[in-house]
């Protein structure tokens, strides 16, 4: 199956610095990367869209100039979380898919996740 | 408001039994989804049921989808010890943005050896 993978696995960072993830798509080329956080004990909540070579869509609520994401490529995209403070800890989720077609197509596939932890 | 909400929230069965979660949704839909997560860990596809689908079949699970109820189901047969994990449903909205899964709570289910 399409395998995805994430860097770091888990950071932990003092408030007012910033934290980069990348989400990398190993074996397929992802059209679209989804970034999700979820916090303990809760579901995942969709915090943005990115399309290769485009900007990134947003959910309401999520704030896009905290939350930097780069889709430079079709196996690579990065989220930054900038000025990171406590409550920005969690549990990071990007996932992957193809709208190429192929088993990717509809599927999304998830990397294992990034835990931050903001001190 | 959340899409997707799964029923129960927890369930504890033996080793052997089968075990099934409810998914309920409130919006029509492209397709729903299920996937799994051990703990701390990312997601792990299981299976996707389109909207013109009923039932699907995939080893020892079983997905059906009502859409006049706005529902679905997921069965396991035969649970496994491995088969502890949260179970969570997801759906892809009719006419939103292809991808765009709204995520349920989960169903933790543990499975005692």
């Amino acid at each position: 199956g399409a395998v995805v993978s994430q860097h770091p696995s888990w950071v932990i960072c003092k408030s007012g610095t910033s934290v980069k993830i990348e989400c990398r798509s190993l074996d397929f080329q992802a059209t679209t990367m989804f970034w999700y956080r979820q916090f303990p004990k809760q579901s995942l909540m969709l915090m943005a869209t990115s399309n290769e070579g485009s900007k990134a869509t947003y959910e309401q609520g999520v704030e896009k100039d905290k939350f930097l994401i780069n889709h430079a490529s079709l196996t690579l995209s990065t989220l930054t979380v900038t000025s990171a403070h406590p409550e920005d800890s969690s549990f990071y989720i990007c996932s992957a898919s193809s709208l190429a077609g192929g088993p990717q197509k509809e599927t999304q596939y998830f990397g294992p996740g990034t835990r931050l932890l903001v001190l | 408001s959340q899409q997707g909400e799964e029923d129960p929230q927890a369930l504890s069965i033996q080793e052997g039994e089968n075990a099934t979660m409810n998914c309920s949704y409130k919006t029509s839909i492209n397709n729903l989804q299920w996937y799994r997560q051990n703990s701390g860990r990312g997601l792990v596809h299981l299976i996707l049921i389109r909207s013109n689908e009923r039932e699907k079949h995939s080893g020892r699970l079983r997905v059906t989808l009502d859409t006049s109820k706005k529902s679905s189901s997921l069965l396991i047969t035969a649970s496994r010890a491995a088969d502890t994990a949260s179970y969570f449903c997801a759906t892809e909205r009719y006419g939103g943005s292809q991808g765009n899964l709204i995520f349920g709570k989960g169903t933790k289910l543990s499975v005692k050896p």
